[in-house]
């Protein structure tokens, strides 16, 4: 099973500054099939990148993701307020599927 | 518009076995290549992919659970099933159910979820 690996748990940062968030696959990610969500509390997972890439319908350009292989990264480029939310990653690629354990990005 | 709903028991007892229905619209699993999944979350801690079943009706499961887990379909009903043996309490959680669309992939829409809580 492949394990991914999302570090540092916890970002701490302002609003309009930039989010870099990592994950690290345990072995290849299959076609990049890599995802990531959005979830805020009380709230389900929201879809904003699949493909490793591509934006989800209605998810804003502030939203990007890159990376294949082993190691992807969601970036969100200027952080709204509505952003402060614990964000995970997916890959689809192969069974089982797994999630990394998150990245809360906090107000600082 | 696809919607999927949870539905189940709040609580169980440890040992008893859970069953959960989601009920969805706005799409048919008889389409080639929609699925719907279960993931689960456990009160503050991260997402767990549990189990997942296509349109062709093939099944896939989580390595660590697969002993006691068992998805199915009714397409006339729109409805996916999942069963839970011998609960116990570390699988208090919320269960989610979610549609993959073979075009995304991912899992692009979620239900709400609903809460388990397995106690005496």
């Amino acid at each position: 099973e492949i394990v991914l690996t999302q570090s540092p748990g916890t970002l701490s940062l302002s609003p309009g500054e930039r989010a870099t968030l990592p994950c690290r696959a345990s072995q290849s990610v299959s076609v990049n099939y890599l995802a990531w969500y959005q979830q805020k509390p009380g709230q389900a997972p929201r879809l904003l990148i699949y493909g490793a890439s591509t934006r989800a319908t209605g998810i804003p350009d502030r939203f990007s993701g890159s990376g294949s292989g082993t190691d992807f990264t969601l970036t969100i480029s200027r952080l709204e307020p509505e952003d402060f939310a614990v964000y995970f990653c997916h890959q689809y690629g192969s069974s089982p599927q797994t999630f990394g354990q998150g990245t809360k990005v906090e107000i600082k | 518009q696809v919607t999927l709903r949870e539905s189940g028991p709040a609580v169980v007892k440890p040992t008893q076995t859970l069953t959960l229905t989601c009920s969805f619209s706005g799409f048919s699993l008889n389409t080639p290549a929609m699925c719907v999944t279960w993931v689960r979350q456990p009160p503050g801690k991260a997402l767990e992919w549990l189990a997942l079943i296509d349109w062709d009706g093939d099944k896939h499961y989580t390595t660590s659970l697969e002993t006691r887990l068992t998805i199915s379909k009714d397409t006339a009903k729109n409805q996916v099933v999942l069963t839970m043996t011998n609960m116990d309490p570390g699988d208090t959680a919320t269960y989610y159910c979610a549609r993959m669309d073979g075009s995304v992939g991912a899992f692009d829409i979620w239900g709400q979820g609903t809460m388990v809580t397995v106690s005496s």
